[in-house]
């Protein structure tokens, strides 16, 4: 079984700062790791993935995440935000040991952007 | 390419009626996953499915929740007797295989409100 845990319900930064969302997660067998945003009222739209290869993910928008196994993360991070990245974002995990694509997800942090 | 196609968007029920939740995927696509939102949560897994079989069905309530994928038509996931704490949002996913990090493409949800 697997598990993600995303620290900070609520982030709030001001427009052209640093973007920082935690994600640490739990596997007994390799991760594939995933972040989604959600727009009010929408579905969830993929930022990015890890699967396997390089371990600095770079997404749609801007954003990125770097997987680090030791500490078991997958922050999601931007360098400027902008008014339009306000949304809630998720992470999932996946494993080979699921069926199909089967993700855990996170709780989700929402994130207010500040003019 | 039309993306996965959710309706109704907003469902009304009164305690003690069904509910049918539809799910088209995208075309192509013969993998279709259901979540559930409860409000101010993440999404959690509740079953997936290929045509005409459940592959996996580990998240699904064990009494009144069923999910079909008949080899025509959308996938639906039925709610009998509902109460009110199924009220949520309920998301499908669908992709073209079950590849690991295959992208999954979420529909924008159905909201279901118990009355």
């Amino acid at each position: 079984a697997q598990s993600v845990t995303q620290l900070g319900s609520h982030v709030s930064v001001s427009e052209g700062a640093l973007v920082l969302l935690r994600c640490n997660y739990s596997s007994s067998v390799p991760p594939y790791l995933f972040w989604y945003v959600q727009y009010p009222n929408q579905g969830l739209q993929l930022l990015l993935k890890y699967t396997t290869g390089a371990t600095l993910v770079k997404g749609i928008n801007g954003f990125e995440a770097e997987f680090k196994k030791s500490e078991t993360s997958f922050h999601l991070t931007k360098p400027s935000a902008h008014m339009s990245d306000a949304a809630e974002y998720f992470c999932a995990v996946t494993t080979l040991n699921n069926a199909g694509n089967m993700l855990t997800f996170g709780g989700g942090t929402r994130l207010m952007v500040k003019p | 390419n039309a993306g996965v196609m959710q309706n109704p968007r907003h469902l009304v029920r009164r305690r003690g009626q069904e509910a049918r939740l539809r799910c088209s995927p995208m075309k192509g696509h013969s993998h279709v996953y259901w979540y559930r939102q409860l409000p101010e949560e993440g999404l959690k897994f509740m079953v997936y499915l290929q045509k005409e079989n459940i592959i996996d069905e580990s998240g699904m309530p064990k009494e009144r929740f069923s999910a079909e994928f008949p080899k025509e038509g959308p996938s639906i996931l039925r709610i009998q007797q509902v109460v009110r704490g199924d009220s949520a949002a309920y998301f499908c996913a669908s992709s073209p295989a079950d590849g690991i990090g295959t992208e999954a493409f979420f529909g924008q949800g159905t909201r279901l409100t118990v009355v």
